[in-house]
């Protein structure tokens, strides 16, 4: 079975260019979450997608966006780079709820985002 | 929202002693609690998680305990190893509203010397 999958798994940026954050979700799991981590934070939610739609975002402003394709894999775009935005982005999947499923999130290994 | 606080923030311990990491939460709609293992360089593991309708689960030498009242659930780790130094991350969700996101605390960086 294979895990979450993340890439790339580090790249630099300058301040103003855009990115884009790629991740294949744990097979037969469906539901995918974005989330931020800051060095020596928890990490923080950004958005989560369910059958291709957003079904649930953080306090992360517009230029945060996101994709989900049909076979479940999943896009984070942000727009206009801040020096903040530097960071590890981590994907996590899910698999369909419902009966004994704790709602476990399975997480990559992240894509560390340096902004320069 | 919900807001989780984590103690301590770095926890220095023996081999083979005990280690207690603590979290308050504050919204008392969340119902599932998971732990997390980061390794360096890797994304978070879950290590164990507890729902609102136990007191307390136990796996190995891990074992986590939930107070619903107070709104605090603890991490209980024996007899550690060095293999278990990494950060530690306390959680709170919701686990049937799957629109709702997991609430991390800001970790506890736990050392284990030989």
């Amino acid at each position: 079975e294979t895990g979450v999958t993340q890439s790339p798994t580090h790249l630099i940026k300058t301040r103003g260019q855009q990115v884009t954050l790629r991740c294949s979700s744990q097979s037969g799991h469906n539901t995918v979450s974005w989330y931020q981590q800051a060095l020596g934070q928890g990490p923080q939610f950004i958005f989560q997608y369910y059958r291709e739609e957003e079904n649930g975002r953080g306090n992360f402003p517009p230029r945060f966006s996101g994709l989900q394709f049909p076979n479940y894999s999943s896009e984070l775009n942000v727009n206009a780079l801040e020096l903040d935005d530097s960071a590890l982005y981590l994907c996590a999947s899910r698999p369909p709820g419902g009966g004994s499923n704790t709602g476990e999130l399975f997480f990559g290994e992240g894509s560390r985002l340096t902004v320069l | 929202g919900e807001n989780v606080e984590q103690h301590p923030s770095t926890l220095s311990v023996q081999e083979g002693d005990s280690a207690v990491i603590k979290c308050t939460y504050s919204d008392s709609a969340s119902n599932y609690f998971p732990w997390y293992k980061q390794e360096l360089g890797k994304g978070p593991q879950l290590i164990i998680d507890i729902r609102s309708n136990v007191g307390e689960k136990k796996d190995q030498r891990i074992a986590v305990t939930l107070n619903k009242t107070a709104k605090h659930f603890s991490l209980h780790i024996t007899e550690t190893q060095p293999e278990d130094s990494a950060v530690y991350f306390c959680a709170a969700s919701h686990r049937y509203n799957y629109g709702q996101n997991f609430v991390f605390g800001p970790g506890t960086r736990l050392s284990v010397l030989p």
